[in-house]
């Protein structure tokens, strides 16, 4: 059984960097399957997608993010990370790490996911 | 890159059936059969409930279906009960360069 953790800080600062990372286990991110990715959802609001990434290193992300988005893999470690830079209170959400599958084309497997809070 | 549309509620008694539905344009709905379903109960992560428009993944109950028209899916739960009872998203795979966009989601009530 595939299962997804998110870990890092849940408070950050206004123009700081929010980081994130995701541990995978009873799978492998180098799995050729699958990409491994990032969506969000305000309080009380819908889900956004974030990007995604392959072990290999090709990524793709949100155009709306793109500029202060980056996400990594790190195959030897199982893991997959996310950063968010010069957060605003808009970037206050929770954050789900998520696998999703390449024929099919859905998240198939998710974390259970971290509340961040942007705030001074 | 807009959100797919979707009813911001919708209801039913138990036994009814409800559809819900998510209106996207030809650059995603309308040009993939890559649409997926996602059921989310308060505090938890969303579940997959269709993909591919139509298909049901392993060990979700066939009361729930899914089918697309032009540029709207729609997701019917048939049978309602008390456990239906959550937030509802869609999602269409819209190409190399945006690659996923959600619905803006609907919270289903049973009466």
């Amino acid at each position: 059984q595939v299962q997804l953790q998110e870990s890092g800080p849940g408070l950050v600062k206004p123009s700081e960097t929010l980081s994130l990372t995701c541990t995978v286990s009873g799978g492998s991110v180098s799995s050729g399957s699958y990409y491994w990715s990032w969506i969000r959802q305000p309080p009380g609001q819908g889900l956004e997608w974030i990007g995604y990434i392959y072990y290999s290193g090709s990524i793709s992300y949100n155009p709306s993010l793109k500029s202060r988005v980056t996400i990594s893999v790190d195959t030897s470690k199982n893991q997959f990370s996310l950063k968010v830079s010069s957060v605003t209170a808009a970037d206050t959400a929770v954050y789900y790490c998520a696998r999703v599958d390449m024929a099919t084309v859905y998240f198939d497997y998710w974390g259970q996911g971290t509340l961040v809070t942007v705030s001074s | 890159q807009s959100a797919l549309t979707q009813p911001a509620s919708v209801s039913g008694s138990p036994g009814q059936s409800i559809t819900i539905s998510c209106t996207g344009t030809s650059s995603d709905v309308g040009s993939y059969n890559l649409v997926s379903w996602y059921q989310q109960h308060p505090g938890k992560a969303p579940k997959l409930m269709i993909y591919e428009g139509s298909k049901r993944p392993s060990g979700v109950s066939n009361r729930f279906s899914g089918s697309k028209s032009g540029n709207t899916a729609s997701l019917t739960i048939s049978g309602l009960q008390a456990e239906d009872e959550a937030d509802y998203y869609c999602c269409s795979y819209a190409g190399s360069r945006i690659s996923f966009v959600f619905g803006t989601g609907t919270k289903v009530t049973v009466l």
